[in-house]
């Protein structure tokens, strides 16, 4: 089953208000998500990276101002798009790390995604 | 650079098998990855493999790396028509980032 919940998985809004995309990880503790943009028939890019409890990492050319994250759980990051515009318009996806019971490697579980129109 | 390279399309037939290559950069990546992507949905971790194995199957699936060549590819078997989407390879690099291939499309035809 799906281990990392994310939601909404389509929100569309007017230019210049703000929108929040959770990202909450299900039966485990994740002090560590991802945030990634995905724009049609491209690769995924990595925005950011989401640490509980301290600041996010933010990529190159991604705008901290602009897109906020918290992370003030262990199983829950949002990310806000702030005064959106067309062009924020986007898949954006979120992902944890995992290390499971037994096993000897990391894994990178993903929410379902949020596809964001911005008018 | 950093650019995990993959074909962009590939189309196959109900049945035959699919080949999806991708050409990677960091030789000291420990782990290699394949996800599903699926229209409008997040990624679905499909399989991976450790940087000292040649080969792995996991039922339909099959992998290959041959590290030398930084080349990785994902063999499925037997192609249905639900396993047309993108899929991505993934590596793990120096930074301890996920570096994402280009991805590619797969179509499968009735």
């Amino acid at each position: 089953g799906a281990v990392v919940s994310q939601h909404p998985s389509r929100v569309i809004c007017k230019s210049g208000t703000s929108v929040k995309i959770e990202c909450r990880s299900l039966d485990f503790q994740a002090t560590t998500m991802f945030w990634y943009r995905q724009f049609p028939k491209q690769s995924l890019m990595l925005m950011a990276t989401s640490n509980e409890g301290s600041k996010a990492t933010y990529e190159q050319g991604v705008e901290k101002d602009k897109f906020l994250i918290n992370h003030a759980s262990l199983t829950l990051s949002t990310l806000t798009v702030t005064s959106a515009h067309p062009e924020d318009s986007s898949f954006y996806i979120c992902s944890a790390n995992i290390i499971r019971q037994g096993e000897s490697n990391e894994k990178l579980f993903f929410g379902s995604g949020t596809q964001l129109s911005v008018l | 650079g950093e650019d995990v390279e993959q074909s962009l399309f590939l189309s196959v037939r109900e049945g035959d098998s699919s080949v999806i290559n991708c050409t990677y950069t960091d030789s000291s990546s420990t782990y290699l990855y394949w996800y599903k992507q699926e229209p409008g949905a997040g990624l679905q971790l499909l399989t991976y493999i450790f940087s000292n194995m040649d080969m792995k199957q996991d039922q339909r699936l099959t992998v290959l790396l041959n590290k030398k060549d930084k080349h990785l590819s994902l063999r499925i078997a037997d192609t249905q028509t639900g396993d047309s989407a993108i899929y991505f390879c993934a590596e793990i690099s120096g930074t301890y980032k996920y570096i994402f291939g280009t991805g590619t499309r797969l179509k499968v035809l009735a």
